[in-house]
């Protein structure tokens, strides 16, 4: 079946530190892998996206490269700031026909100055 | 204008009432969706449903009875609330023919059982 495993929470970083959010993931077939964050008080929204192995999705100073060796799609970003304190999800697509996402159980950041 | 527009973003109710959760998209999406995110903000789906049709319905008691008028309306209906249906209810959408599995969400009803 298909899963995601993310690394728990909560993280806490110092402006300015390097950011690490851990993801893996099980699936039948090829699926697309995607960051989504969900900032206080709001919906979720599309932070980055990668459809197949290798592809890179990348998207305000955030990057993901999607691995199908290790099966892992891990979010890093090289200096966070105070505004990216927010739940991040990883999540995978089967793509089946019906875009139903698999989403991991988020991981909260949040960045003090 | 709000692409994914739900309401209410509050309810609190008792125990045993019945209550609506209304969205409604704008993006002129072929598929809507109802995600329910508890208190440690795990997300798990519960309905789908594409041009009006049901497409996925996950385990959720049968108290949950999704209506679609139309594909741009996905409206959520609770019977016999419990205490554990308090959580927080995403609407969301997506474009089948794009196969992106990307979906855009709400900004999430949060429902409290008292």
């Amino acid at each position: 079946g298909n899963s995601v495993t993310q690394m728990e929470g909560p993280v806490t970083l110092s402006e300015e530190a390097f950011l690490t959010i851990n993801c893996t993931y099980t699936a039948t077939g090829y699926p697309s892998l995607f960051w989504y964050v969900q900032y206080p008080g709001e919906g979720l929204q599309l932070l980055l996206k990668a459809t197949k192995a290798d592809d890179k999705g990348s998207n305000k100073g955030f990057e993901a490269t999607y691995r199908k060796e290790t099966t892992s799609f891990h979010l890093e970003k090289g200096s966070v700031q105070v505004s990216d304190s927010a739940v991040y999800f990883c999540a995978l697509s089967d793509l089946n026909g019906a875009n139903n996402l698999f989403f991991g159980t988020g991981t909260r950041l949040t960045v003090i100055p | 204008d709000t692409a994914v527009s739900q309401t209410p973003k509050y309810l609190v109710t008792q125990m045993g009432n019945d209550k609506s959760i209304k969205c409604e998209q704008n993006l002129g999406h072929d598929t809507m969706y109802w995600y329910k995110q508890d208190s440690k903000k795990f997300l798990k789906i519960m309905f789908s449903y594409n041009n009006k049709e049901l497409i996925i319905n996950e385990t959720v008691p049968n108290r949950f009875s999704p209506k679609s008028p139309d594909k741009a309306h996905l409206n959520l209906h609770i019977n016999s609330l419990e205490l554990g249906d308090s959580a927080v209810y995403f609407c969301a959408s997506s474009d089948s023919g794009m196969n992106t599995g990307e979906l855009f969400f709400g900004e999430g009803s949060r429902l409290t059982v008292l």
